[in-house]
């Protein structure tokens, strides 16, 4: 059982480039969620997923977007990235109980 | 809107003493529930404890306990018997439901542990 697994660890974009990061769950949850981590400040709640095919907005959406094509994939895409998207992203997803899993995170930095 | 507040950035306890972090919450729902996860430096998020709001009862897990004031609502996490491996980011978080019909979690900005030996 592998958890919340994401690809890739690390990653360095230019500004306008594009990228894909990848979520994927084996322990068969329903909902799954991205997040980003930047220094001084919480975690922020970018789009979720309710069930495979649905997603919906977090509480910063803005030059993102995701996809929930497979239950066990949920897909964060940056069409044009900007340097104030360098941040640690971290996936989750969560049991019945609402507990959340969390991802080892990705390390994005936009120069 | 919900929010919760971690008030203390910092904060250090010898090993094998007793230390509570802080965290306070605004809210207008009556059934909820709220978390202490831990982040150690590998960034990795980790559960630490969960209280169901409707359970009067603090919960426990270990040497990790809470101390669930429902009316003040504060949700401290008292850690008994620290040890080295307990150093890390602490944060609160509180399960929000919004209006779709949908859970969402809120987190406060982390309480930084150190252990000291």
């Amino acid at each position: 059982n592998a958890g919340v697994t994401q690809t890739p660890k690390f990653r360095v974009l230019k500004t306008g480039q594009s990228m894909t990061l990848l979520c994927a769950q084996d322990m068969n949850h329903e909902y799954m969620y991205w997040y980003r981590q930047d220094p001084g400040m919480g975690l922020r709640l970018i789009h979720y997923s309710v069930g495979e095919g649905t997603t919906a907005k977090g509480e910063v959406p803005d030059g993102y977007n995701v996809s929930r094509l497979k239950k066990q994939n949920f897909l964060l895409g940056l069409e044009s990235a900007a340097p104030s998207q360098t941040s640690v992203y971290f996936c989750a997803s969560r049991t019945p109980r609402n507990e959340q899993y969390f991802g080892p995170g990705t390390r994005l930095t936009v120069t | 809107a919900q929010t919760v507040t971690q008030s203390q950035p910092e904060m250090s306890v010898q090993e094998a003493e007793t230390v509570t972090l802080s965290c306070t919450y605004d809210t207008s729902e009556s059934d909820y529930y709220l978390f202490w996860y831990k982040q150690p430096p590998s960034r990795q998020m980790i559960l630490v404890i969960r209280q169901e709001a409707y359970k009067q009862q603090n919960a426990t897990e270990n040497r990790f306990s809470v101390n669930f004031q429902k009316a003040a609502k504060s949700f401290s996490l008292k850690i008994s018997d620290s040890q080295l491996g307990d150093a890390a980011m602490y944060f609160c978080a509180y399960r929000s439901y919004d209006t779709s019909g949908t859970y969402k979690y809120i987190f406060g900005t982390g309480t930084r542990l150190k252990v000291l030996a």
